[in-house]
């Protein structure tokens, strides 16, 4: 079935420090893949996504690469804010499993001054 | 942007109690509507799925008679949780997809339940 495994947190990174969060995937067929964010008291929000190999995908200084050769999609962004605190869920929705979305355990974040 | 509410945003029971949680779409009607359980560090996972008129699909494992969805409306649907245990303690999360937009779901901010 598919599965997404994401990096354990919390990381915890000074302001301006470059960001890596690893995500690997299992799915079978050409699954699409998603980034989303979810800030403290708040609801899941879409960051970015990607629905092809090659894809990157990209939003508010975020970016992922969907890598089909390592099944990846790090997320990765050059200088965090304090404000990018939040917890980050790596996801897929598989080609033959409508619209639903499978989940990684999600990177708890921490950016501080 | 697409906003969805979820209410309540946390509730205490007694073992043995029924709990309601509603899901709505509050700018949008949503063709489909999804409901997530997440425990503490685990991940979202998929409980059912909904589309508005019709019977909810379940996922494999979850007990369809003690997880009652209803999805009324476009805009609303709701998760009982029947005759609630402990161990039915945890976070639930609704999300609304809107037809046009097939990749995109809309998250509540989620209801946490407690059953003493």
């Amino acid at each position: 079935g598919n599965s997404v495994t994401q990096m354990e947190g919390p990381v915890t990174l000074s302001e301006e420090a470059f960001l890596t969060i690893n995500c690997t995937y299992t799915a079978t067929g050409y699954p699409s893949l998603f980034w989303y964010v979810q800030y403290p008291g708040e609801g899941l929000q879409l960051l970015l996504k990607a629905t092809k190999a090659d894809d990157k995908g990209s939003n508010k200084g975020f970016e992922a690469t969907y890598r089909k050769e390592t099944t990846s999609f790090h997320l990765e962004k050059g200088s965090v804010q304090v404000s990018d605190s939040a917890v980050y869920f790596c996801a897929l929705r598989g080609s033959n499993s409508g619209y639903a979305l499978n989940f990684g355990k999600g990177t708890s974040l921490l950016v501080t001054p | 942007g697409a906003v969805v509410s979820q209410h309540p945003s946390w509730v205490i029971c007694k073992s043995g109690t029924s709990v309601k949680i509603e899901c709505r779409s509050l700018d949008f009607q949503a063709t489909t509507m999804f409901w997530y359980r997440q425990f503490p560090k685990q991940s979202l996972m998929l409980m059912a799925t909904s589309n508005e008129g019709s019977k909810a699909t379940y996922e494999q494992g979850v007990e369809k008679d003690k997880f009652l969805i209803n999805h009324a409306s476009l805009t609303l649907s709701t998760l009982t949780v029947t005759s609630a245990h402990p161990e039915d303690s945890s976070f639930y999360i609704c999300s609304a997809r809107v037809g046009r937009e097939p990749d995109t779901q809309y998250f509540g901010p989620g209801t946490r339940l407690t059953v003493l």
